[in-house]
């Protein structure tokens, strides 16, 4: 069955200090990728999204990710965090059949991201 | 990109009652989903609302339990009927369209 695991419930950072979210899908081929962020009592906002070719795909915010097809996943990065990055961060992905996307997701169990001062 | 609206945006509810969700979008869609996001927990999808058609239920969700209205390509409803404190989520709308998922604000319902 399709799945894909967050590794991380909980992550704490300093605020500066680098980022990466961890994303794992399972898959028999290669879906559509997403990463969304959830603030507090806010919707889901789309960070960036992943379907072809140049494996590093940046997204708003300063947030980036590179899929890598032999490890099936599809990690979160950011290369200094500021406080207001303190969310909750999904990583999704699309099932696709054939060259047709269906507009479903599957989502990860998401990581909360709490940033220090 | 497409705007969602939802109404309400939250509800407090009696068991065995019933809540109608109202899903609005500003672009005509072809796909409409919903996805549920109980307290603390990921987002899941409920089914698809596709106009003209009956809407696709995934596993362990039910056409009695979560009535589903797609009169046309803009608007959709949600009914979550019979209701028990474990249907206390959050109930979000999602649209397709170029190429990326949009998704509603929520309707947080409890239901004590």
């Amino acid at each position: 069955a399709q799945s894909v695991t967050q590794p991380d419930i909980h992550i704490t950072v300093s605020e500066g200090a680098s980022l990466e979210l961890r994303c794992n899908y399972s898959y028999g081929a290669t879906p559509y990728l997403f990463w969304y962020v959830q603030s507090p009592g806010q919707g889901l906002q789309l960070l960036l999204k992943y379907f072809s070719g140049d494996t590093l795909v940046q997204g708003i915010k300063g947030f980036e990710a590179e899929f890598k097809r032999s490890q099936s996943s599809f990690n979160l990065r950011k290369p200094s965090v500021h406080w207001s990055d303190a969310a909750e961060y999904f990583c999704a992905v699309e099932p696709r059949y054939g060259s047709s996307n269906t507009g479903k997701l599957i989502f990860g169990q998401g990581t909360t991201l709490q940033v220090k001062p | 990109s497409a705007v969602i609206s939802q109404k309400p945006s939250r509800d407090i509810c009696q068991r065995g009652t019933s809540l109608t969700i109202q899903c609005q979008v500003d672009s005509q869609v072809t796909m409409m989903f919903w996805y549920r996001q109980q307290p603390g927990q990921s987002l899941t999808l409920i089914a698809t609302a596709n106009q003209g058609s009956e809407a696709t239920y995934e596993s362990g969700f039910v056409i009695d339990k979560f009535p589903i209205s797609r009169p046309n390509l803009t608007f959709s409803t949600l009914t979550v009927s019979n209701m028990s404190p474990e249907d206390s989520s959050i109930y979000l709308c999602s649209v397709t369209g170029y190429n990326e998922q949009f998704f509603g604000p929520g309707t947080r319902l409890t239901v004590l």
